[in-house]
Order: C-alpha cells, then sequence, then structure tokens
C-alpha cells in the first residue's frame, strides 16, 4: 500500500468516549501532521512531528492527544470531546518538515469525525 | 488571525474557459506558496507552488502568478475542464515556520 492511509473513515463517538485516529505514511517520510477541517474554516494545524520529536503543538486542547511512535504511524487519541470538534482530521507527511514547507505534503483522506 | 484569505467561496466555469482563482494573504515573510485541490472524499493533493523570488510558475494547463506588492496570488486554469471541479486550497509558508497556513478554499465547478 502506497501513500498515506487513514482509519477510521469515518467515526461517530460519544463525548464521553475514548477512540484513536490512526494514520500510516509509506512514503519514507520524517515528518508528520494533523489537521482539522472545520466547516466554512481554513484547514488548521494541530501537531507536527519530526523524526517522532513533537516540533509544535498549535494550542490543541488537551482532550485531543497525539502519539507518534515511529516515522511512519501517527495516533490521534480523543477523550471527552465537545460537539464542537466533530470535523475532517486530516494527517499529512512530508520529507522533512523544511522540506514540506516548499514542496507540499501528502495527505490522506482523512476521518471524519461527529461527537454528539 | 487569519493570513491567507480566499475570498471566493465559489466559482463556476465553462468547459474549455479559463478559470481563476484567488488568494491574499497578509504576512509579507511568507517564502512559498502552493495550491492544493480537493475532491470530496478525499485529501488535498498538492498541484503547483511558486517561491517567492518568482512571479509566474507555469505547469502544463496550470499557472500561478504572484504580485508580492499587493500580496496576492492566484491560479489560472486553462482549458477548463470538468474533471477540474474541485476545491482549491492556497497555502503559504516561511522560511522559519513549522507548517502551511491554509485558506478556506474555493469550491469550482466546471459546466459542460
Amino acid at each position: 500500500e502506497t501513500g498515506v492511509t487513514q482509519t477510521p473513515r469515518h467515526l461517530v463517538m460519544g463525548m464521553t468516549n475514548k477512540k484513536s485516529l490512526k494514520c500510516e505514511q509509506h512514503l519514507g517520510h520524517n515528518a508528520m501532521y494533523w489537521y482539522k477541517q472545520s466547516a466554512k474554516k481554513p484547514l488548521e494545524l494541530m501537531f507536527v512531528y519530526s523524526l517522532e520529536e513533537r516540533v509544535e503543538n498549535n494550542s490543541v486542547p488537551s482532550r485531543f492527544s497525539p502519539e507518534c511512535p515511529n516515522s511512519s504511524h501517527l495516533f490521534l487519541h480523543l477523550h471527552t470531546l465537545q460537539p464542537e470538534d466533530s470535523a475532517l482530521y486530516l494527517c499529512a507527511s512530508s520529507q522533512e518538515y523544511r522540506a514540506g514547507l516548499i514542496i507540499g505534503y501528502t495527505f490522506g483522506s482523512g476521518t471524519r469525525l461527529t461527537v454528539v | 488571525d487569519q493570513q491567507v484569505k480566499q475570498n471566493s467561496p465559489s466559482l463556476s466555469v465553462q468547459e474549455g474557459r479559463i478559470s481563476i482563482l484567488n488568494c491574499d494573504y497578509t504576512n509579507s515573510m511568507f517564502d512559498y506558496f502552493l495550491w492544493y485541490k480537493k475532491y470530496p472524499a478525499e485529501g488535498p493533493t498538492f498541484l503547483i507552488s511558486i517561491s517567492s523570488i518568482k512571479d509566474k510558475n507555469e505547469d502544463g494547463r496550470f499557472t500561478v502568478f504572484l504580485n508580492k506588492s499587493a500580496k496576492h496570488l492566484s491560479l489560472h486554469i486553462v482549458p477548463s475542464q470538468p474533471g477540474d471541479s474541485a476545491v482549491y486550497f492556497c497555502a503559504a509558508s516561511t522560511n522559519s515556520g513549522y507548517a502551511l497556513n491554509f485558506g478556506k478554499g474555493t469550491s469550482l465547478l466546471v459546466t459542460p
């Protein structure tokens, strides 16, 4: 399998649930990202990982917890979310994070999250 | 504060004509500008980029123009095809930044 794969594609969860989003890339990239796309808003950066180290946490609430066990996998752990957290969560990767600023990222298809 | 703005949420163009998608930015320190295309149920895919030292970059039917003094860039698609119907995102970055800054997107519809 090639590219960036995100699972699940759709997720409905209650406000008291705990769930995780998974992202996997088979491109040999060293940087991975979580972005959030809410309705009528720009893509918002959440987290940046470079060589499994977090290099940026963009003031994201602690109910979102990222994990990057290796350069190929990225998780977003979710707990006690609010309905306003419903959005499309996109994972992306790049050769390394500086290169991504110039030549762009490869995105996954996203996880459509609905919090009820 | 939103640094990259796409003020037209949607655009409709006839097949064969030119599509022009616009993007404005506020940060004069941006060094690179990129355009992404997104189909429904898919992630955005990279389309074309331009460095701040250039004012034009062309790739087939797609050309990006950069006007630094106006802090404006545009994506021209000519001739437009129905398969170009998608949401187009403008993005920008600085050399010292951590990630891309995106606009809200413009939905392009190319009609036969």
